[in-house]
């Protein structure tokens, strides 16, 4: 069945460091990646998004690359903030291809992330 | 805010107990998921119901159930409760039923509801 891994947690950074936050895949067909981002107390909500190959997803400085060759998306920015400490999640949303998949999210573990001025 | 709400926000109950939690989609949106998230398992999918019917089942325990009603609100109920039970519970909702390359069936979550069960 359908799978994410994310790169072991918690991650710690200190302001304006880059980050990057691994996350692989399987899947059938041509799945759609997500990230999403929780905040304490919070439900999840999504930071970025891509649908098909070699499409690049970004938000609020985030990037991610949907990479079918390596079947990877993961997630970077620049320069990270204390207010981005956050827990994030990758996930997949698929088969697209007029698969019976009806949208179901399918999560990484999570990964938390904490930013120290 | 998502749109979504979920009642009630917290939950404390005993072990063999049942409760039903509760989620109102986005208005228009005729899709509602809902999700378990607890420190062992993960995010997981448990069910989805799509104008009224159930549409895609997932990692979800016989003792709990699903409906949606015809405002297009849902409930997840969880019966003969258990310690492994305690959890945060969350719904999403979206206009359609399906996500493609074409369809952007973006999933709008509600804030949750912490079950504890003691």
């Amino acid at each position: 069945g359908d799978s994410v891994t994310q790169m072991e947690g918690p991650v710690t950074l200190s302001e304006e460091a880059f980050l990057t936050i691994n996350c692989t895949y399987t899947a059938t067909g041509y799945p759609s990646l997500f990230w999403y981002v929780q905040y304490p107390g919070e439900g999840l909500q999504l930071l970025l998004k891509a649908t098909k190959a070699d499409d690049k997803g970004s938000n609020k400085g985030f990037e991610a690359t949907y990479r079918k060759e390596t079947t990877s998306f993961h997630l970077e920015k620049g320069s990270v903030q204390v207010s981005d400490s956050a827990v994030y999640f990758c996930a997949l949303s698929g088969p697209n291809a007029g698969g019976t998949s009806y949208g179901k999210l399918t999560f990484g573990q999570g990964t938390i992330l904490t930013v120290h001025p | 805010d998502s749109g979504v709400t979920q009642t009630p926000k917290h939950l404390i109950t005993a072990t063999g107990q049942r409760v039903t939690l509760r989620c109102s989609p986005r208005s228009g949106d005729l899709s509602v998921y809902w999700y378990q998230q607890s420190l062992d398992q993960g995010l997981q999918f448990l069910i989805q119901y799509y104008n009224g019917e159930e549409r895609a089942k997932g990692n979800i325990l016989e003792r709990f159930s699903a409906q949606q009603f015809p405002d297009l609100h849902s409930e997840l109920n969880l019966s003969s409760l258990e310690l492994g039970d305690s959890a945060l519970y969350f719904c999403a909702s979206t206009l359609g039923d399906r996500t493609s390359r074409r369809n952007k069936n973006e999933q709008f979550f509600g804030p949750g509801t912490r079950l504890t069960v003691l």
